[in-house]
């Protein structure tokens, strides 16, 4: 069973507007929550890393949350553009170097 | 710096053949590793090494062989190919205290075996 999930699988949203997207993770031990923005036919690319005592994190126009009682994190995407389009996959490490990832969100943002 | 890079970035295999993904990196890095995407399913990890010389088994080793000889190159060898294996392979680097570290992906490896 994987131990990220991610909601939603995809979505569609118009250019400008926000959206958030959701991580619910099993884990365990935790040691941190990362984002990753993968670009179609490409590697992975960090977007954010927060630690248990971090509730919140920005890279521009993103923001990640994390609520390590709930296991809970979101990635907001605020005035979404459509360079925005990519998948958005959450990550958690534990034990040293494993990590975890989750299936990934795809985001598509229209004009 | 290129950053992690990896060749080829397209393969047709058929099954039984073996092949050998390369991967290197130009940023010192100590911790370097494997994994495959297939649709619907998060990266997992094959194989990983933290340092030249050492060399750790992921989620999904069976089928694949790894060697660290240098700290820039982690070649990813397909001993005898299969179906199965038909996936997205990315190489990622990071510094050994990967707590705070960021991982960074190679453009990756598309494998079909037919």
């Amino acid at each position: 069973k994987n131990q990220v999930e991610q909601s939603p699988q995809s979505l569609i949203i118009l250019e400008g507007k926000n959206c958030t997207l959701q991580c619910n993770y099993t884990v365990s031990p935790f040691s941190n929550l990362r984002w990753y923005k993968q670009d179609t036919g490409r590697g992975p690319v960090s977007l954010t890393i927060m630690t248990f005592s971090e509730n919140t994190k920005s890279n521009g126009r993103y923001t990640a949350t994390l609520d390590a009682d709930t296991k809970q994190s979101s990635l907001h995407i605020t005035a979404s553009q459509l360079s925005d389009s990519a998948s958005y996959i959450c990550v958690v490490s534990f034990n040293d170097y494993k990590l975890s990832f989750g299936a990934g969100t795809t985001v598509t943002v229209r004009a | 710096n290129a950053g992690v890079t990896q060749t080829p970035k397209f393969q047709v295999l058929k099954t039984g053949q073996s092949m050998t993904l390369q991967c290197a990196q130009d940023m010192n890095h100590e911790y370097m590793s494997w994994y495959r995407q297939d649709p619907g399913m998060g990266l997992r990890l094959i194989h990983y090494s933290v340092g030249a010389g050492i060399t750790d088994q992921g989620e999904v080793p069976n089928g694949y062989n790894v060697s660290r000889s240098t700290t820039e190159d982690f070649p990813l060898r397909l001993l005898s190919a299969a179906p199965s294996q038909t996936s997205v392979y990315f190489c990622a680097s990071s510094y050994l205290v990967a707590d705070q570290e960021t991982q960074y992906f190679g453009p990756g490896t598309r494998l079909l075996v037919l």
